[in-house]
Order: structure tokens, then sequence, then C-alpha cells
């Protein structure tokens, strides 16, 4: 079993809808939770940052994390085809700057 | 602020020869680390260097090495190229000594081994 698991999809939404992309994770040492966003022939771009359980958002974006489910998920509200891409997951234990990455999951959003 | 660069963005080496990927880091940014992605493996941690000292290692033979020089540049090289050497190879910097802080990412270089 993957330290980090992610639904790679590939996912295909149109245009407005609510995109929820999620991961789920063994290891209870993980504190710092991120969100990134890869577009193609392009480096991985940071969308999200949190650190231990609750929720950020920001702009369009929701980020939630629960450590007791070792669940977190990244919402997308009015999806737009500019957010078609990769989106990882990432996560980093404390004193550990060795960050762990799920598959990624590929979105398509239709116009 | 510039974010981090590498060079070459693409690279096509044969079977044996060894290659050196470079890496400038955002200003003022002490932690470099070098990640390979490949279709099947995803991300994978490769080394992170913190003021010119290899501070982690991941799984990978000692084929692939790194250094970081006193300006934060870091190089990565990786000697007896294999097919499945094939990957883009990631590199990203985080705030200095800061614990968990996220990683930055250039945009990567593409070597092909044939």
């Amino acid at each position: 079993q993957k330290e980090v698991e992610q639904d790679p999809g590939p996912l295909s939404v149109p245009e407005g809808a609510i995109v929820s992309l999620n991961c789920t994770y063994s290891n209870s040492a993980f504190q710092y939770f991120m969100w990134y966003r890869q577009y193609s022939r392009k480096g991985p771009e940071l969308l999200m940052y949190t650190y231990s359980s609750g929720n950020k958002e920001d702009g369009r974006f929701t980020a939630q994390v629960d450590k007791s489910s070792k669940y977190i998920s990244l919402f997308i509200r009015d999806s737009q085809p500019s957010d078609s891409a990769t989106y990882l997951c990432a996560m980093s234990s404390v004193g550990n700057n060795d960050m762990r990455f799920g598959a990624g999951t590929r979105l398509t959003v239709k116009p | 602020k510039a974010g981090v660069t590498q060079t070459p963005r693409y690279l096509i080496k044969t079977r044996g020869q060894q290659v050196t990927l470079s890496c400038s880091p955002i200003s003022g940014h002490r932690s470099v680390s070098w990640y390979q992605q490949t279709p099947g493996q995803g991300l994978q941690f490769l080394f992170e260097y913190f003021s010119e000292t290899q501070r982690n290692k991941g799984n990978f033979p000692g084929r692939f090495s790194g250094r970081q020089f006193s300006n934060s540049r870091s190089e990565m090289n990786v000697s007896t190229l294999e097919l499945g050497d094939s990957a883009l190879y990631l590199c990203a910097s985080s705030s200095p000594g800061t614990t968990g802080s996220p990683l930055h990412f250039g945009n990567g270089t593409r070597l092909t081994v044939t």
C-alpha cells in the first residue's frame, strides 16, 4: 500500500461544476498538506498549503484536511476550462523535508 | 521574484552516457530538492540539499548524485544512463530552514535516454 493514495482519474466535468479531488494517506506523522496544479510540459505549481487539520479557502479553491480520517480534499468552485490540469496532493511530516506526493488526478473542464 | 530555473529544458542521451542538470532556486531559498517524475511512478524524491550539504536522500542508486554550491544553485548528475532513467527531472526550492515549508518547482528537464 502506498503512503499516499490518489485516484488518477481522468475526471471530466462541464464548465461551472464543483470539482472534488481527494487523497488518503497512511502515515499519521504527516502535518503539512499541499495541493499542486501541473499543466502539461510544466512543473507543479503550489495551489494550497495547510498545516494540521481544518479548512483553507483561496478564491475558488478550498482545501480540507481531516487528520482523524487521514483524508484531504480540494474543492474547485465554478470550474473553468483553464483549470484543466493534473492536480497533485502532497504532504510531509514535522522535521522531514521529504515530501510525499499522490499520483495526481487529471482533470478536464469542458466548455 | 524569479522562480526556480532549470536548464536545459530537454536532453537526449544514449545509454551509458552521463548527464548533468542544473537548477537555480528562488532568491533567498537555501533548500533545494530534486524529484524524478514518470507516468508510472509519479513524483519520486531523489535528494535534498541545504547549505551545500545533502540533508535527505531517496531510494535511488548511487548513479544519481547531486551537489549544491555556496550560492544555493544545485546540480544533479546521472552516470551510466539507462533507458529507465528517461523522465522529467524536477528541482524545487523552499524557504531556508523552515520545516514543512512548501516546495516551489521549476519546469523541469525532460531527459530521454535512447
